[in-house]
């Protein structure tokens, strides 16, 4: 499967607890993005990393969220503390290059917090 | 700061019909505009996507209309199935990988 892998499907966290959600890039692809998405509602930005490099991060909350993306293996995003407000599908996202190039997404992490 | 909204909401439409999703933005620095298919459970995949140098796109059964002075552009779906049946959203991209989302329209289409 060369598309771009999230895992895990689903996570559950009580609150408190720290959240960590993986995400793979498409082979080839250098360039990832995470997104998180409430029920009935778009995809709001949340971070754009190239590896080892945090390019954008605009649209990450300045507490609890960080995001890495490692010269080796996935990039993660972690949530530190989380709260019922952090549950929520987050999705990942890469592209080959940088500007406006398509974007192509995993099936992403629901999160659920107790 | 909502910059690109969508409408409808939600669509139905009969087996065959065409159904039309709108979006309007307002930052004319916009230079690239994809359309995502999401059913549930899943993510979004890329479906077409057009840049402003062009006014329309066609893959299949899919065409984006682009109207740059409006501001304005829209998905139609040739002949639907109800296989279509999913949400879609349109985006706008800055360049600088700041992609806006609409919020979104559920499509479902009746056999």
């Amino acid at each position: 499967n060369a598309g771009v892998m999230q895992n895990p499907r689903h996570l559950v966290r009580r609150r408190g607890q720290e959240a960590r959600l993986r995400c793979s890039p498409m082979k080839g692809h250098s360039h990832v993005y995470w997104y998180r998405q409430l029920p009935e509602e778009g995809l709001k930005f949340m971070v754009y990393l190239q590896k080892e490099n945090i390019i954008d991060e605009s649209g990450m909350p300045k507490e609890r969220f960080s995001a890495e993306f490692p010269k080796e293996g996935p990039s993660i995003l972690r949530i530190q503390q989380v709260v019922r407000g952090d549950s929520a599908a987050y999705f990942c996202a890469s592209s080959a290059s940088g500007g406006s190039q398509p974007q192509h997404f995993g099936d992403g992490t629901r999160l659920s917090i107790l | 700061q909502q910059q690109v909204k969508q409408s409808p909401q939600s669509l139905i439409v009969q087996k065959g019909g065409i159904p039309i999703i709108n979006c309007a933005y307002e930052n004319t620095a916009f230079d690239y505009f994809p359309w995502y298919q999401q059913f549930p459970g899943k993510g979004p995949a890329l479906l077409i996507a057009i840049r402003p140098d062009v006014s329309e796109k066609k893959e299949g059964r899919f065409t984006i209309s682009f109207n740059k002075s409006a501001k304005q552009f829209s998905l139609h779906i040739m002949d639907s199935q109800p296989g279509d049946s999913a949400t879609y959203f349109c985006a706008a991209s800055l360049g600088n990988n700041d992609m806006r989302f609409g919020a979104g329209t559920r499509l479902t289409v009746k056999p």
